[in-house]
């Protein structure tokens, strides 16, 4: 079975500062998604950025970008310039090519300090 | 609002009791999920449906659990005689099929259900 780790239970940044969420996931699959989603406090889950594995080219979305090991079976996500409205659980998920199921990690609660 | 919609968002119950959620998808995907998520921890699966068809379940919905949707459209989990440990935060999800695929979820606010 596919499990998703994401080793950091809170984490905290400075406004406008960088910061990394570290995930590791364990598949013996080849082709599958992985996915960083933020949910905000009693607000819906949303996407923030997808990776295909099969793509070599790490993804990014504005401000939000991926380091996306696949040997290493590592994917990060990195927040630049951090905003307040950026504070929230973020969870990185797994699924394989073709079903949506997904498997959570755990979350990161990013807090954003004034 | 095209979003997917949960109902109720609250929910208080004794134990033993027997409560049911609603789950409208946004109108033209075919996949529908249902994840729990406990204080702390990540959302896990429970089951899904591909139109009317449930295609798959989890060993966490055991037989108190049940799940249907039955025109292809809307949702209901109900479970049965609620436990302390049934406490938790129910989510749906849906997602197209097809080319428009992207292997992304779009999630409802969720119902939180509260055992005394």
């Amino acid at each position: 079975a596919q499990t998703v780790t994401q080793s950091q239970p809170e984490m905290s940044v400075q406004e406008a500062e960088t910061v990394t969420l570290s995930c590791t996931y364990d598949t013996s699959e080849s082709d599958y998604y992985l996915f960083w989603y933020k949910q905000p406090p009693s607000r819906q889950m949303i996407l923030v950025i997808r990776q295909e594995a099969y793509k070599q080219q790490n993804a990014t979305e504005n401000r939000f970008s991926v380091n996306f090991q696949k040997a290493a079976k590592s994917f990060s996500l990195k927040i630049s310039d951090s905003q307040l409205g950026d504070a929230a659980m973020y969870f990185c998920a797994y699924c394989d090519f073709g079903n949506e199921k997904l498997t959570f990690g755990t979350g990161t609660r990013l807090t954003i300090i004034p | 609002d095209t979003g997917v919609s949960q109902n109720p968002r609250h929910k208080i119950t004794k134990r033993g009791q027997n409560v049911t959620f609603r789950c409208d998808p946004i109108s033209e995907h075919n996949r529908l999920y249902w994840y729990r998520q406990t204080l702390g921890q990540g959302p896990e699966f429970l089951t899904y449906f591909q139109n009317e068809a449930q295609l798959e379940k989890s060993r966490l919905l055991s037989d108190r659990f049940s799940a249907e949707r039955p025109k292809g459209s809307f949702s209901t989990l109900e479970i049965q005689r609620t436990e302390q440990g049934d406490s938790a935060m129910y989510l749906c999800a849906s997602s197209p099929v097809g080319q428009r695929a992207t292997g992304e979820l779009f999630f409802g606010e969720g119902s939180r259900l509260t055992v005394l």
